[in-house]
């Protein structure tokens, strides 16, 4: 089974400055998606930004970026330029892409992260 | 467009009681999927539905029901609600193509007494 693991429970960061939230995952799948979803107090899930497996160029989406090592099965976050309106539970989530379970969304326990004025 | 649309948002029960939890949507996705989310957890998965007239069992399906009989509709019910499922439970959705994400309802605290 895949699992996904944000061994951070929490984190703070300054207004302004870049934070990194961690995320690894276990798979024996060669093609796959990860994501990482943002959740903030009104207990919406926004998707931040997704990866696929079979790109080696890293996703970015304006001050969100990842840096995804497939070898290491690492699928860090990158918040550069930190908002107030930064501050979550921020969610990495893992799941394949053909046969069974495909698209079926495997999550990590979160990160919470504060943003300090 | 609505997206995913879930009912109630809150619900308070009492040890023994049943409710259905509903989920709408309006995007013509195949695949649907009831989650809960317990204090400093992650979402797991419930159970799923690739399709009007298929349901499978996800993570946590024990003291859970579904039915899928349109393509819209992915109703998730509660026989005999237990404390242990205390928990905020979302909706989703995803048409299953390339690396499009799930669409998710605004979700649902139950809390049971």
């Amino acid at each position: 089974a895949q699992t996904v693991t944000q061994s951070q429970p929490e984190m703070s960061v300054q207004e302004a400055e870049t934070v990194t939230l961690s995320c690894t995952y276990d798979t024996s799948e060669s093609d796959y998606y990860l994501f990482w979803y943002k959740q903030p107090p009104s207990r919406q899930m926004i998707l931040v930004i997704r990866q696929e497996a079979y790109k080696q160029q890293n996703a970015t989406e304006n001050r969100f970026s990842v840096n995804f090592q497939k070898a290491a099965k690492s699928f860090s976050l990158k918040i550069s330029d930190s908002q107030l309106g930064d501050a979550a539970m921020y969610f990495c989530a893992y799941t394949r892409t053909s046969g069974a379970g495909s698209y079926q969304l495997t999550f990590g326990k979160g990160t919470k992260l504060s943003v300090i004025p | 467009n609505a997206g995913v649309t879930q009912t109630p948002k809150f619900r308070i029960l009492k040890i023994g009681q049943s409710m259905t939890l509903q989920c709408t949507q309006d995007m013509n996705h195949n695949y649907m999927y009831w989650y809960r989310q317990d204090p400093g957890m992650g979402l797991k998965l419930i159970y799923y539905s690739v399709g009007a007239g298929i349901t499978d069992k996800g993570e946590v399906p024990n003291g859970y029901n579904v039915s899928r009989s349109t393509t819209e509709d992915f109703p998730l019910r509660l026989e005999l609600a237990a404390p242990s499922q205390t928990s905020v439970y979302f909706c989703a959705s995803v048409n299953g193509q390339g690396n499009s994400p799930l669409h998710f309802g605004n979700g649902t605290r139950l809390t049971v007494t």
